[in-house]
């Protein structure tokens, strides 16, 4: 298995390009999360998705959209970069058991709007 | 709503030194709590899991931690620091259907 892998590893946008994250696990987890990492600041739940065709917001959704429509693929798309979107952005996925979460968190991908 | 506060932003430890990084949380019912670790460059990788039953649990690379819930603490420890431990720390809660992380602790291990 190759986990969650995500693309690309690093990106320099413009202001106001538009740009999507990809982010695919082969380990059939129906549970799908992104987050933005910025220093000092931990990680911070953009979206979430718990199946296809299911997502919803996390904690600072705005400038960001996604959708699910695979099991296995859950890309973020930026529509209009914006500086304040410069961080590292990570994918994760999880198989909920009783209600447990243990995620899998793939690479990275450190993008900087300039 | 659930939080993880780490109160410790940096932490420097001699090698071969014991390592203990504080954990606390705030949840309503029983919390099901994480460690998880981050190399410089990479992703997050867990270190370990709290669910239920003993209340010290192990994890990988020779680490432990303690759940005490009259504290709502879930420190980390290691009784002897390598040089490759260090990294930043999260601690984490599941809350519905996601994790809520805590900012982080960053390891320096010095000679």
């Amino acid at each position: 298995n190759a986990g969650v892998t995500q693309t690309p590893k690093f990106r320099i946008l413009k202001i106001g390009q538009s740009m999507t994250l990809q982010c695919t696990q082969d380990m059939n987890h129906n549970y799908m999360y992104w987050y933005r990492q910025d220093p000092g600041m931990g990680l911070k739940l953009i979206y979430y998705s718990v199946g296809a065709g299911i997502t919803d917001k996390g904690e600072v959704p705005n400038g960001y959209n996604v959708s699910r429509s695979t099991t296995e693929d859950f890309p973020l798309r930026l529509e209009l970069a914006a500086p304040s979107q410069t961080s590292v952005y990570f994918c994760a996925s999880s198989f909920p058991d009783r209600g447990i979460l243990e995620q899998y968190f793939g690479p990275g991908t450190r993008l900087t709007v300039t | 709503a659930q939080s993880v506060t780490q109160p410790d932003i940096h932490i420097t430890v001699s090698e071969g030194a014991s390592l203990e990084l504080r954990c606390n949380y705030s949840y309503g019912a029983t919390p099901y709590l994480f460690w998880y670790v981050q190399s410089p460059g990479q992703g997050l990788q867990l270190l370990l899991k709290y669910f239920s039953g003993d209340t010290l649990v192990q994890g990988i690379k020779g680490f432990e931690a303690e759940f005490k819930r009259s504290q709502s603490s879930f420190n980390l420890r290691k009784p002897s620091v390598h040089w490759s431990d260090a990294a930043e720390y999260f601690c984490a809660v599941a809350g519905f259907q996601k994790l809520v992380f805590g900012t982080g602790t960053r390891l320096l291990v010095s000679p």
